[in-house]
């Protein structure tokens, strides 16, 4: 495989249901970040983690926890989500200078559709 | 703080007409500067990128897009549209640090 895989691409799931988002990838990169791709909104930073420490994380609420094992897997934890989180979340990689250095190119994976109903 | 502002939401051309997809940003530090293009289902990918030197910078499918420091600008063009680059395209700017600022985003029809 190559490139940046994301597991499951389509998803559908209650308002109390706990499901986890899987992205895996296989370009060496140190870096990895989750966005979400809501219809008519500008892409939202998620999370990042560089060297597996988490950086940054954008005021997203608790409902949303990531979880980063090793540099080439990086998971998002979902549960009580709220219909307003049905979007596309996709999960992206680079290589970093240094831990806080410009992170460059970007490579995505192809997404994860989520609904929450 | 650093922004992005793409002009036009949806933009229409016909097939081997000029593609235009404007972006102008706002940076407190000289920025890198990307374009990214999204297929239906199917995440963004790199179309080119200006980090420093030649302003004016080619990409992939024909695509270029020239830095004007002076106008904060980054627009995208390809001399000749084609019905496969139909899809939605994405400035960005990534002053320092991790955080990858994305413009709305702009959707490109091509009419045969």
């Amino acid at each position: 495989e190559t490139g940046v895989t994301q597991t499951p691409r389509h998803l559908v799931m209650g308002m109390t249901n706990k499901k986890s988002l899987k992205c895996e990838q296989h370009l060496g990169h140190n870096a990895m970040y989750w966005y979400k791709q809501s219809a008519k909104k500008p892409l939202e930073l998620m999370f990042v983690y560089s060297l597996e420490e988490r950086v940054e994380n954008n005021s997203v609420p608790s409902r949303f926890s990531p979880e980063c094992p090793n540099s080439s897997h990086l998971f998002l934890h979902l549960h009580t989500l709220q219909p307003e989180d049905s979007a596309l979340y996709l999960c992206a990689s680079s290589q970093a200078e240094t831990r806080q250095g410009l992170a460059g190119e970007l490579f995505f994976g192809e997404g994860s559709r989520l609904t929450v109903l | 703080a650093q922004s992005v502002t793409q002009l036009g939401s949806h933009v229409s051309v016909s097939e081997g007409a000029l593609v235009l997809l404007r972006c102008n940003y706002s940076s407190s530090v000289p920025p890198y500067l990307f374009w990214y293009v999204q297929y239906p289902n199917q995440g963004l990918q790199l179309l080119l990128k200006y980090t420093t030197g030649a302003t004016l910078v080619k990409g992939i499918n024909g695509f270029e897009a020239e830095f004007k420091k002076s106008e904060t600008s980054f627009h995208l063009t390809k001399p000749s549209a084609h019905m496969s680059d139909a899809a939605e395209y994405f400035c960005a700017v990534a002053p320092r640090g991790f955080k990858t600022i994305f413009g709305a985003g702009t959707r490109l029809f091509v009419k045969a």
